[in-house]
């Protein structure tokens, strides 16, 4: 049980284009997802928490204009990177909570690696 | 805000050496994960614990809450095994999402 989807696993794209990137989760429903984005040779940082049916809350320091997420549902969360460039080519994983469960609860996606050229 | 140190940075071992990885963090937590990524990116979720101890295969996982630290125990180590370790933990602070080490790069020599 507990498993989560992403998709695609790799994307290659241009410069300028918008990329789209889900996340299911496939047997349990999730109240909260969250966004997590990698750079080479660093630690997996937190974008943003998504909660279904409401806006995102981003971190600081990331652009919420250009990283749209939207939670509709209790089982997707979808983050598009709009007017993607080289510098947004990053691995980007998601995780997702059940409802009434602990901080610390999260099950996470396999990950997307985004290549912007 | 929570901080996670990872020890080793780096760790190479000969197959079938017994293999632990550390994880200290600063503020108490409900839960505390263990991840794997092999090169190319993907993360495999190895344990997600609270108290005790946890074993799958030849992986086991501890945390000792009171000293705010976790162990990665591998046995009979594998080449198959070389990866990236990394521990998570709530961030803290009133902060929803997880603060990540910066992982231990495993190399298993046959």
């Amino acid at each position: 049980g507990a498993v989560v989807s992403q998709h695609p696993s790799r994307v290659i794209c241009k410069s300028g284009t918008s990329v789209k990137i889900e996340c299911r989760s496939l047997d349990f429903q999730a109240t909260t997802m969250f966004w997590y984005r990698q750079f080479p040779k660093q630690s997996l940082m937190l974008m943003a928490t998504s909660n279904e049916g409401s806006k995102a809350t981003y971190e600081q320091g990331v652009e919420k204009d250009k990283f749209l997420i939207n939670h509709a549902s209790l089982t997707l969360s979808t983050l598009t990177v709009t007017s993607a460039h080289p510098e947004d080519s990053s691995f980007y994983i998601c995780s997702a909570r059940p409802p009434r469960r602990g901080v610390g609860t999260q099950y996470f996606g396999p990950g997307t690696r985004l290549l912007v050229l | 805000k929570n901080e996670v140190e990872q020890s080793p940075q780096n760790l190479t071992a000969q197959e079938g050496e017994f293999i632990t990885i550390n994880c200290s963090y600063s503020v108490g937590i409900s839960a505390l994960h263990w991840l794997q990524q092999h090169p190319g990116g993907g993360i495999v979720s190895l344990f997600m614990l609270s108290s005790g101890k946890k074993k799958h295969g030849r992986l086991i996982a501890t945390i000792n809450i009171q000293e705010k630290h976790s162990s990665l125990h591998i046995t009979a180590s594998h080449p198959r095994d070389s990866a990236v370790y990394i521990c998570a933990v709530p961030g803290g602070g009133g902060a929803d999402g997880l603060t990540f080490g910066k992982g231990t790069h495993l190399i298993i020599q046959p």
